[in-house]
């Protein structure tokens, strides 16, 4: 099975700070890396797919990156609606696999 | 509109079994990868199953043998059956539309059903 770790787990941040979320992967998996944001009691929202393709709806400050085994999310300026958690996700293989997660706090 | 809405979550005892529903609107389930995900209470997401288009099916190693995923094309919708229900089967469980392929992530999500296994 392919282990997704993600890092931070968690961090604090600022309306307007430029956010980095990185997810690496036990092997490779091509571009096969999707980024979702959850908030609590809500299902998670589909952000990127295909490592770097932006859902149609989601707001440009969300960006991805990465291919093989590294892969970063980035939100270019945090805004309030944005404090939640997020999560990558590979499907090169089966099982799919989910990284644990980063949570986005108010600094 | 586009939508899925889950169902048969409840309270079980260990060993019991119970099937969850998520019904499709404004999408052909048949044409869909389909995924059901769970999320234990305080947890991270899990990944459970998923069913191709072509009907093949696949699962993760903690349910495999328990866990049945199948879909009625007739009815647009897409089951998951649960047997020999242990205490760590607690979660939150979503269905998901998971793309025309594996490239596509999963892009349409329920709104979750919950299932308590518990004595």
């Amino acid at each position: 099975d392919i282990q997704m770790t993600q890092s931070p787990s968690s961090l604090s941040a600022s309306v307007g700070d430029r956010v980095t979320i990185t997810c690496r992967a036990s092997q490779s998996t091509s571009s096969y890396l999707n980024w979702y944001q959850q908030k609590p009691g809500k299902a998670p929202k589909l952000l990127i797919y295909a490592a770097s393709s932006l859902l149609r709806g989601v707001p440009s400050r969300f960006s991805g990156s990465g291919s093989g085994t590294e892969f970063t999310l980035t939100i270019s300026s945090l805004q309030p609606e944005d404090f939640a958690t997020y999560y990558c996700q590979q499907s090169y293989s089966t099982p799919w696999t989910f990284g644990q997660g980063t949570q986005v706090e108010i600094k | 509109e586009v939508q899925l809405v889950e169902s048969g979550g409840g309270l079980m005892q260990p060993g019991g079994s119970l099937r969850l529903s998520c019904a499709a609107s404004g999408f052909t389930v048949s044409s869909n990868y389909m995924s059901w995900v769970r999320q234990a209470p305080g947890k991270g997401l899990e990944w459970v199953s998923v069913i191709y288009s072509g009907g093949s099916t696949y699962y993760a190693d903690s349910v495999k043998g328990r866990f049945t995923i199948s879909r009625d094309n007739s009815k647009n919708t897409l089951y998951l059956q649960m047997s020999s229900l242990r205490a760590d089967d607690t979660a939150v469980y979503y269905c998901a539309r998971d793309g025309l392929n594996e490239y596509y992530g999963m892009d349409v999500w329920g709104q979750g059903t919950t299932v308590t296994v518990s004595s």
